[in-house]
């Protein structure tokens, strides 16, 4: 039974466009939720994160929002670069974070010039 | 500030042998854990560990896998026998105890078993 669900597995945006990547999830006890990067033979990092008490979080180009009534968040990009192109893991914790994360499959995002 | 450390970074093996992988955590940190990425089931959670007392193993997928911490700067993760349903790529992840549980990945081992 996957808590955390990314139901694309892939997303091709062009450069300077706005990029959104989503994630849906089950358990309502998840009081953190966070998004990392992969690239290719290196390990996920962290990206930006949002705590269950918010609805939206904002670093520079990315922007996490929360819906919690929909069991939704979502990651936006703007504007969209090449170096974006990566894997993105959804991914969410509750207890504090002292029991790990659960993740999503992720999703594959590709920049087009 | 050196990261996570795992290795090797790549081990192909045969169906049977030992697998051993080593991690090496971000100093400080009290926490460590060990994930496997698979095409069909994505980052799973094996077994972490608190101050290097095992905590949750409920993820490690059967006896032939062991995980061990003996003390604050080393872990490994063991296959014995490994089987060709192991081929995964194998992450150590450390933290130090935050709200949002945020994690920090090393590299990854990449195992092939044949």
């Amino acid at each position: 039974d996957q808590q955390v669900k990314q139901n694309s597995p892939s997303l091709s945006v062009q450069e300077g466009r706005i990029s959104i990547l989503n994630c849906d999830y089950t358990n309502s006890m998840f009081d953190y939720f966070l998004w990392y990067k992969k690239y290719p033979a290196e390990g996920p990092t962290f990206l930006i994160s949002i705590s269950s008490i918010k609805d939206k979080n904002e670093d520079g180009r990315f922007t996490v929002f929360l819906n919690k009534s929909a069991k939704h968040l979502s990651l936006h990009i703007v504007p969209s670069q090449p170096g974006d192109s990566a894997v993105y893991f959804c991914a969410a914790n509750s207890g504090g974070g002292a029991d790990g994360l659960t993740f999503g499959k992720g999703t594959h995002l590709i920049i087009q010039p | 500030d050196a990261g996570v450390i795992q290795s090797p970074r790549h081990e192909v093996t045969e169906m049977g042998q030992e697998v051993t992988l080593r991690c090496k955590p971000i100093s400080g940190h009290d926490y460590l854990f060990w994930y496997r990425q698979t095409m069909m089931r994505g980052l799973e959670l094996l077994i972490y560990f608190n101050n290097n007392v095992p905590i949750d193993d409920s993820g490690m997928p059967e006896d032939r896998f062991s995980a061990k911490m003996p003390n604050a700067s080393f872990s490994t993760l063991k296959i014995q026998p490994s089987e060709p349903r192991d081929s995964a790529v194998y992450f150590c992840a450390s933290s130090p105890w935050t709200g949002s549980g945020e994690l920090f990945f090393g590299e990854g081992s990449r195992l092939t078993v044949l």
